[in-house]
């Protein structure tokens, strides 16, 4: 059965502390894994897709890596605006589109 | 990149009263999805919407509490029907686009449904 574990459920952090997220994933074949970023009360925002181990994307503060079994969403230098919960969802190949989120991690930066 | 709408973005509702939920795409896209987001949880699909076929349902959801239309390449609804405060959820609808080098799945804002 394909799972996807977010690690910590809620990390604090003090503006400029950088840190990073984990997302330990099994999955038949895997066609994609995605980041999210959702604020309250809103649909999530994309963020990344990933497709093979050592694979890295960055977009301004944040930098997703790859592995085999895992993702970790890196966080440098955060702002408070970076508070948010950042999800984490897996796409295998014979699931015709359909994706598996985590449960996410409440992230909050701190001024 | 996609641009989605939902309608109504929020409602209060009585118990046993049925909604029906709008998405509205800006770009056509084979397949829509339907999620529900519960109180402090994460995503799980509903169901997946095809135009010109029967939506296909995941499990723990059915077609007559929550039916859904594609009649065409860019809108989708969602109904819950006969509503319980156990109903009380957010729903998104989210769209899929897909080649042979990428793949990126877009959520529209969100329907926040109360039950009462």
């Amino acid at each position: 059965e394909d799972q996807v574990t977010q690690s910590p459920e809620a990390l604090r952090l003090q503006e400029g502390e950088s840190s990073s997220l984990n997302c330990s994933y099994t999955v038949s074949g895997l066609r994609g894994l995605f980041w999210y970023r959702q604020d309250p009360g809103k649909g999530p925002e994309f963020l990344f897709t990933l497709y093979s181990a050592g694979e890295e994307k960055e977009k301004e503060r944040l930098k997703a890596t790859l592995t085999k079994k895992e993702s970790f969403l890196h966080i440098t230098a955060p702002k408070p605006e970076d508070s948010a919960t950042y999800l984490c969802a897996v796409q295998a190949y014979s699931s015709a589109s359909k994706i598996i989120f985590g449960s996410g991690t409440r992230l909050s930066i701190r001024p | 990149s996609a641009v989605i709408s939902q309608k109504p973005s929020r409602d209060i509702c009585q118990r046993g009263t049925s909604l029906t939920i709008q998405c509205q795409v800006d770009s056509q896209v084979t397949m829509m999805f339907w999620y529900r987001q519960q109180p402090g949880q994460s995503l799980t699909l509903i169901a997946t919407a095809n135009q010109g076929s029967e939506a296909t349902y995941e499990s723990g959801f059915v077609i007559d509490k929550f039916p859904i239309s594609r009649p065409n390449l860019t809108f989708s609804t969602l109904t819950v029907s006969n509503m319980s405060p156990e109903d009380s959820s957010i729903y998104l609808c989210s769209v899929d686009f897909a080649t042979s080098s990428y793949n990126e799945q877009f959520f529209g804002p969100g329907t926040r449904l109360t039950v009462l």
